[in-house]
């Protein structure tokens, strides 16, 4: 088992471009997230998915779209990055009867 | 809304000393608490939880209701454990199976 696995690791972005991070897990997890974690700030909720075919706003969405693209891929996009994305993304799953999330190794993201 | 808050930012400990990370949190009603920890070059990953009331790596954290509170604490702390910790909180306010993270403390447990 992969557990949660992200693509890429790193990426260095201009203003104004976009691009897609992607998630996958192979734990047959129902809810998958997304999070973006910033020095002093801890880690804030994007968007998640509770199940295949939803998705839903979190905290921080704006500048954001989501893709559940099936029960074990959960895509990222970025359609007009800005500096203030600049930031490390995690994605996270969960089994739901334990509530315990199972998180990715993260995607350190630059805008310049 | 709900609120986690972890005061400290760094904290530095001699190694055999005891430590303990504080979070009090706000939040109306039940929530369920958890800690998380992030070592160097590694995943976050779930430390414990207070359902469970178990101990991992000799770290405890018991729900203080009246205070609100669910502090991490290890009477002897090591080397190993210096590691960014997260307190988090999770009820139906934050949606299904949904994290709320405290912004975090560094610990650095000092040889």
């Amino acid at each position: 088992n992969a557990g949660v696995t992200q693509t890429p690791k790193f990426q260095v972005l201009k203003t104004g471009q976009s691009m897609t991070l992607q998630c996958a897990q192979d734990m047959n997890h129902n809810s998958m997230y997304w999070y973006r974690q910033d020095p002093g700030m801890g880690l804030r909720l994007i968007y998640y998915s509770a199940s295949e075919g939803t998705t839903d706003k979190g905290e921080v969405p704006n500048g954001y779209n989501v893709s559940r693209l099936n029960k074990r891929e959960f895509s990222l996009r970025l359609e007009s990055a800005a500096p203030s994305q600049t930031s490390v993304y995690f994605c996270a799953s969960v089994v739901a009867r334990h509530n315990e999330q199972f998180f990715g190794p993260g995607t350190r993201l630059t805008v310049l | 809304a709900q609120r986690v808050t972890q005061p400290e930012k760094l904290l530095s400990v001699f190694k055999g000393a005891p430590v303990e990370l504080k979070c009090n949190y706000s939040y109306s009603g039940s929530p369920e608490l958890f800690w998380y920890v992030q070592y160097s070059r590694q995943r976050l990953q779930l430390l414990l939880r207070h359902i469970s009331r178990e101990s991992i790596k000799g770290f405890t954290a018991d729900l203080n209701k009246g205070e609100t509170s669910f502090h991490l604490k290890k009477p002897f702390a090591q080397e190993e454990d210096s590691a960014m910790y997260y307190c988090a909180l999770s009820g139906w306010q934050t949606g299904a199976n949904n994290l709320f993270f405290g912004t975090g403390t560094r610990l650095t447990v000092i040889p």
